[in-house]
């Protein structure tokens, strides 16, 4: 079966330090890969998404980037954090032309 | 473009209480429905789905069904429990896709 993995679930960083999460999807191939962050309280705001190895679409200007090293494995960086990047950041995947998405636990991301 | 509006919350209900959240889309053709779960502290889930039009999912006491006419898809149940508080996302894709449109999230409140 598909598990996805994403560490750390917790991490508190301070502002202007550089920021490195990762996601690895095990028990598929060739998966869409997705970043989300999801404010306190709010909905769910895609980042970024990758449909193969070094592809990655953006969908908001920040101070954030993503990379595809590997097929199943996902990473969104910084290389200065800033206040606002606090927020729970999920990973998700999905069959290549197919939805549901399947998520991670999630990091919480907080910046002080 | 495409969107998915829900209902605002928090909404409250007593154990046992019959629980309806109203989700309403803007798509053009024939998309997929879907209503996600987010347990406090985790990921999404996926709850259940339908992919044409007068489907009914449903999935561990919860049904929605697409109506095309009034572009809906209500997530309803007879009976809630405590363990059901969390948050409801409805959300929305195209056959094919690899972005899913998510509506912004309702909270639910299960009182004992």
């Amino acid at each position: 079966s598909q598990t996805i993995h994403q560490w750390p679930a917790t991490l508190v960083q301070p502002v202007g330090s550089p920021l490195s999460l990762e996601c690895t999807v095990e028990g598929t191939s060739n998966p869409n890969l997705y970043w989300y962050r999801q404010a306190a309280g709010r909905g769910l705001q895609l980042l970024f998404y990758s449909v193969g190895i070094g592809q990655i679409s953006s969908e908001v200007p920040q101070n954030l980037s993503a990379s595809r090293p590997q097929d199943r494995q996902f990473i969104l960086s910084s290389k200065k954090l800033l206040l606002s990047d606090s927020g729970f950041y999920l990973c998700a995947w999905s069959v290549q032309g197919s939805q549901p998405q399947h998520f991670g636990d999630g990091t919480r991301l907080s910046i002080l | 473009g495409d969107s998915v509006t829900q209902m605002e919350g928090p909404v409250t209900l007593s154990e046992e209480a019959f629980l309806t959240i109203n989700c309403t889309y803007t798509a053009t053709g024939y998309p997929s429905l879907f209503w996600y779960v987010q347990y406090p502290g985790e990921g999404l889930q996926l709850l259940l789905k339908a992919t044409k039009a007068d489907d009914k999912g449903s999935n561990k006491g919860f049904e929605a069904t697409y109506r095309k006419e009034t572009t809906s898809f209500h997530l309803e149940k007879g009976s809630v429990q405590v363990s059901d508080s969390a948050v409801y996302f409805c959300a929305l894709t195209h056959t094919g896709g690899f972005k899913t449109i998510f509506g912004a999230g309702t909270r639910l409140f299960v009182k004992a």
